[in-house]
């Protein structure tokens, strides 16, 4: 069974840099996988942040970036601010129209 | 401006069923794939089942497969979840998702509904 793995939490000071990763429990994540990255904030719907890798979704600020890093796929926020403190889920899609989402990884911003 | 608007969730007993319906406008509803999404409590993300533009190909999660069938009306802009033989473990908001890309591959989740609840509980 195919696991996707994110760190549960994470921390950043505001105006601080932090890279969130999404990886699997068995093998590397490339650009084949076409990763995605979701916020979610409680009682509200997924928003859309990041697709194919790097590309931002529409509205989303460029302080928000993503990318494959050691085999990893990688969602770096630069410049934290107060109200990034969500949840952010990644999405790989594993072929023939199936996709898994990684658990969710807590952000704090403090 | 793109809406989804799901509806049907509520308090079934475990083998029971219930049809979550949601509604769509604000753009060709016909010419795009459609997922749903559920979240158990406190839980992450669970990709259930897509559907393309033109209903013709589904893919499911293999937890519900056999048991949940997606399909949608694109006369009446409407993507419908069945679901059948309920267990508590189903228990979750479900969220439909417009999806982009041009094709199958690059699909991703680009806009979410609100949600419904479903409660699996005797």
């Amino acid at each position: 069974q195919t696991v996707v793995t994110q760190e549960p939490s994470f921390s950043v000071s505001p105006g601080g840099t932090v890279t969130l990763t999404c990886g699997l429990s068995s093998g590397s994540v490339s650009t084949s996988y076409y990763p995605s990255w979701y916020q979610q904030t409680p009682g509200q719907a997924p928003r859309t942040l990041i697709y194919s890798t790097n590309t931002r979704s529409s509205g989303v600020p460029d302080r928000f970036s993503g990318s494959i890093l050691e085999n990893k796929a990688a969602l770096t926020i630069t410049g934290a601010q107060a109200d990034d403190e969500s949840d952010y889920y990644c999405a790989l899609h594993m072929g023939s129209g199936f996709w898994v989402f990684g658990g969710g990884t807590k952000l704090t911003v403090l | 401006e793109v809406q989804l608007l799901e509806s049907g969730g509520g308090l079934v007993q475990p083998g029971g069923s219930l049809r979550l319906s949601c509604a769509a406008s604000g753009f060709t509803f016909g010419s795009y794939a459609m997922s749903w999404v559920r979240q158990a409590p406190g839980k992450g993300l669970e990709w259930v089942s897509v559907i393309s533009g033109s209903g013709s190909t589904t893919y499911y999660a293999d937890s519900v497969k056999g048991r949940f069938t997606i399909s949608r009306d694109n006369s009446k802009n409407t993507l419908y979840l069945q679901m059948n033989s309920l267990r508590a473990e189903d228990m979750a908001v479900y969220y439909c998702a417009k999806m982009e890309g041009k094709q199958l591959v690059q699909w991703y989740f680009h806009f979410w509904g609100q949600g419904t609840l479903v409660t699996v509980s005797s």
